[in-house]
């Protein structure tokens, strides 16, 4: 079984380019995380998609960037336009249930693909 | 807040010896933990998941341990590898089942096993 890919592996951008990154969840997790790690911090948490539609939004830093999930398979994150401070790797994972349980069923494991780094010049 | 520690921040080790890392959180509501490992220019890959009422889980030489009422969580490595060379992340979720929550990182440790 193929795991989360992500794709590109490493961009170089420009200052006020725009940049797409995919990622290809395992098939039939219905749910799809974005994260992302800027130098010397924490992995932080972007956007969590049910299927195609946006669950939780809260950690998207502004309207640059733009996720979208149509049909509900792959993902897309946009930047645009791009600025220095959006240096760093994004992480996609996918989970086939929600990683939040108090309940007896468990708990969602996430897996993770290796990221998309992404620098800023 | 809702905040992750993890300590140390780096650890040297040679093959064949044991370590601890440590992780103290402030999130609440508490819903579950997690260790990650994290081989460089790799994603986290799980280790453990603990929930609430679990105090300890094993997964080969990997034991996490949970006291959710200290808020902390330790990862004991046994006969460390070199292949156990990697940063080690704690991440707690916060929320409810049915409620979509979030995890919390920590900033890792990184962990260094030499021959």
């Amino acid at each position: 079984e193929a795991g989360v890919t992500q794709f590109p592996s490493h961009s170089v951008i420009e200052k006020g380019q725009t940049v797409t990154l995919r990622c290809d969840p395992i098939s039939g997790h219905d749910n799809l995380y974005w994260y992302r790690r800027v130098m010397g911090k924490e992995i932080k948490f972007l956007l969590h998609f049910v299927k195609e539609s946006k669950q939780d939004e809260s950690g998207m830093p502004n309207n640059r960037f733009l996720a979208e999930r149509t049909g509900g398979t792959y993902s897309t994150l946009k930047v645009q336009p791009a600025e220095l401070e959006d240096s760093g790797v994004y992480f996609c994972a996918s989970s086939h249930r929600s990683y939040v349980s108090r309940d007896r069923g468990g708990t969602g494991e996430l897996f993770f693909g290796e990221g998309s780094r992404l620098t800023v010049l | 807040k809702n905040q992750v520690e993890q300590s140390p921040q780096s650890l040297i080790i040679l093959e064949g010896k044991n370590c601890t890392l440590q992780c103290n959180y402030t999130v609440s509501p508490f819903s579950n933990l997690r260790w990650y490992k994290q081989d460089t220019g790799r994603g986290p890959v799980s280790l453990t998941i603990m929930t609430f009422s679990e105090n300890t889980k094993s997964n080969g030489r990997y034991t996490a341990t949970l006291d959710a009422d200290t808020k902390q969580s330790s990862l004991h490595i046994t006969a460390s590898q070199l292949s156990d060379s990697a940063s080690y992340i704690c991440v707690v979720t916060g929320g409810y089942g049915g409620s979509q929550g979030n995890l919390i990182f920590g900033k890792g440790t990184k962990l260094s096993v030499k021959p």
